[in-house]
């Protein structure tokens, strides 16, 4: 049974360049969160999608963007890269609202900015 | 603005002994809390929430709501807890189980 899947898994860009990170989450799930992890630090909350509608938004600058397909998938998008940008990006997914709250996570997309 | 403070980055403890992760928050409201957990080259996991008041691989956590804390506890370490522990917080219920807050994590060492 697959997970939530993410691509791609390494990525190397150079500042002010964009990038694109994709997920599915587990089939069936109707929600996507997306979460930054800097070395060293928790997970930060970005974004997260119900239904192709976003739910809710981190702290974050409007250079971070997001989208659901209507298969449920999830694209996050980053303009004009900076440095501080190198992290783990992880996708999580719910099945529904409510329910136990587990989040189900993928293995990430590790970004390194130049 | 919601807050998780795990207190200790780096926690080592022997086979047998008893084992304490920290975990205070700051949430204006009733807020849910986890334990997620990663295990070495697995991706991160629930291993527990309060609400369920279970006991998952030997570990508990009570929310104490009078010292905003819910540590984690396990009588007797196994090498095989030795991971990365996140403790996370959300608001009740809906949506709000994907807007989790996370601490810094713990990384757990359980030696032989």
């Amino acid at each position: 049974d697959a997970g939530v899947t993410q691509s791609p898994t390494h990525l190397i860009k150079t500042r002010g360049q964009q990038v694109t990170l994709r997920c599915s989450p587990i089939s069936g799930h109707k929600s996507v969160s997306w979460y930054q992890q800097v070395l060293g630090q928790g997970p930060q909350f970005i974004f997260q999608y119900y239904e192709k509608e976003e739910r809710g938004r981190g702290n974050f600058p409007d250079r971070f963007s997001a989208r659901q397909f209507p298969n449920y998938s999830s694209e996050l998008n980053v303009n004009a890269l900076l440095l501080g940008d190198s992290a783990l990006y992880l996708c999580a997914s719910l099945p529904d609202l409510g329910g136990t709250g587990e989040l189900f996570f993928g293995e990430g997309s590790r970004l390194t900015v130049l | 603005a919601q807050r998780v403070t795990q207190p200790e980055k780096l926690l080592s403890v022997f086979k047998g002994a008893p084992v304490e992760l920290k975990c205070n928050y700051s949430y204006s409201g009733s807020p849910e809390l986890f334990w997620y957990v990663q295990y070495s080259r697995q991706r991160l996991q629930l291993l527990l929430r309060h609400i369920s008041r279970e006991s998952i691989k030997g570990f508990t956590a009570d929310l104490n709501k009078g010292e905003t804390s819910f540590h984690l506890k396990k009588p007797f370490a196994q090498e095989e807890d030795s991971a990365m522990y996140y403790c996370a917080l959300s608001g009740a219920g809906g949506t709000s189980y994907g807007k989790l807050t996370f601490g810094q994590g713990t990384i757990l060492t359980v030696h032989p």
